[in-house]
């Protein structure tokens, strides 16, 4: 039982440049999310998704896409990387609402110069 | 915005020692939560308090929430050195599924 793995541990972009971050998680949990930690900010929601096939938008959703194909991935999107995304981002999820614990991965250093 | 905001942010102690940070909020909650970051690492969940609870013990843990006073405190008993880390609350307002972070706490103990 890995619990949440992300993909890639850490990644250099340049700007301009897209990417996807793969978020996995064989839990079986309904709810997953997408979040950035950015020094002296706290964790900031980005997207997150309710179910298969279901996205929302968090707190800073700008600059930022998502896809909910299959019950275990969560996928990041960034179309056009700009150094404002330079941060670490977290993925997790959550068996049912988020109003219950949610388990994190280890996270995806983004670097964009 | 965020909902939790801790105190104090940077907490320096011996080992042994108890180490208690706050966290206080504005609007009214479902529960609270509490949670540990290891250096470099994820956010590993620690404990929820639900808003009709008053205190609640983990371990070497103990919560309290005061929802007249929109605040909570975690205690940490006999701090070790593996007790390094920051320490985040993050709160689940009424009507929202969605958690809101604080800032974080710094703890660092001293062997």
């Amino acid at each position: 039982n890995a619990g949440v793995t992300q993909t890639p541990k850490f990644r250099v972009l340049k700007t301009g440049q897209s990417m996807t971050l793969l978020c996995a998680q064989d839990m079986n949990h309904e709810y997953m999310y997408w979040y950035r930690q950015d020094p002296g900010m706290g964790l900031r929601l980005i997207h997150y998704s309710v179910g298969e096939g279901t996205t929302a938008k968090g707190e800073v959703p700008d600059g930022y896409n998502v896809s909910r194909l299959k019950k275990q991935n969560f996928l990041l999107g960034l179309e056009s990387a700009a150094p404002s995304q330079t941060s670490v981002y977290f993925c997790a999820s959550s068996p049912g609402t988020s109003v219950e614990t949610q388990y994190f991965g280890p996270g995806t250093r983004l670097l964009v110069l | 915005s965020q909902q939790g905001e801790e105190d104090p942010q940077a907490l320096s102690i011996q080992e042994g020692e108890n180490a208690t940070m706050n966290c206080s909020y504005k609007t009214s909650i479902n529960n609270l939560q509490w949670y540990r970051q290891n250096s470099g690492r994820g956010l590993v969940h620690l404990i929820l308090i639900r808003s009709n609870e008053r205190e609640k013990h983990s371990g070497r843990l103990r919560v309290t929430l005061d929802t007249s006073k929109k605040s909570s405190s975690l205690l940490i008993t006999a701090s070790r050195a593996a007790d390094t880390a920051s320490y985040f609350c993050a709160t689940v307002i009424y009507g929202n599924n969605r958690l809101a972070f604080g800032k974080g706490n710094q703890v660092v103990v001293i062997p």
